[in-house]
């Protein structure tokens, strides 16, 4: 079975800087695309970024690009996502998600539990 | 403002069929097949329609998508109490480079 588990979610202060990781097991890790993608409270979801199956290709969302990046380790089947200059708008449920496929246009199969980040003085 | 547009809500009683309707552009939905996802409260989104009209192993065959220019619709027939959930549609958007979604639209089985 696939498993994605993401951790490093937390309470954080505006202009602070977070690293969200996501595990994943049961798969092919580089085989696949990877996002991450995002709900605030009460809201609906938004995509944030993507990450080929090697690495080597990346892209954000606007809201983020600049200040959010994205990352794989294939040998230790870990997808990050490093935020800096984060602000309060950021304050949202952060999701790991597998594409089905290994370039970009693939639909999302499988979800983590997410992780919560909070940007708040 | 998303880039697809869903209505905020429908409902309908068991046993009907409902539909819910998502509208694009040019750059998402009339170039790149289109996704439709189901979340309950709490937990996560979960994939229900894929490349427009296929479903993944374990959903239901009373969920289908179309897709016809800038629009698609997701209908669920014999509607249950257990569909009521939040539905959004998703596709990549060549523009921007990403992936958009739709703002959602809560079903109601009334």
């Amino acid at each position: 079975e696939v498993q994605l588990v993401e951790s490093g979610g937390g309470l954080i202060q505006p202009g602070g800087s977070l690293r969200l990781s996501c595990a994943a097991s049961g798969l092919s890790f580089s085989t696949y695309a990877m996002s991450w993608v995002r709900q605030a409270p009460g809201k609906g979801l938004e995509w944030v970024s993507i990450i080929s199956g090697s690495g080597d290709s990346t892209n954000y969302a606007d809201s983020v690009k600049g200040r959010f990046t994205i990352a794989r380790d294939n040998s230790r089947n870990t997808l990050y996502l490093q935020m800096n200059s984060l602000r309060a708008d950021d304050t949202a449920l952060y999701y790991c998600a597998k594409g089905k496929g290994y370039t970009y246009g693939y639909p999302f199969d499988v979800w983590g539990q997410g992780t919560m980040v909070t940007v708040s003085s | 403002q998303s880039v697809l547009t869903q209505p905020p809500s429908a409902s309908g009683t068991p046993g009907q069929r409902v539909t819910i309707s998502c509208s694009g552009s040019s750059s998402n939905i009339a170039s790149n097949t289109m996704n439709w996802y189901q979340q309950f409260p709490g937990t996560a989104p979960k994939l229900l329609i894929y490349g427009d009209n296929q479903r993944p192993s374990g959903v239901p065959d009373r969920f289908s998508g179309s897709k016809s220019g800038t629009s698609a619709s997701l209908a669920i027939s014999g509607l249950q109490s257990e569909d009521e959930a939040d539905y959004y549609c998703a596709a990549w958007d060549d523009s921007l480079n990403g992936w958009v979604f739709g703002g959602g639209t809560k079903l109601t089985v009334l």
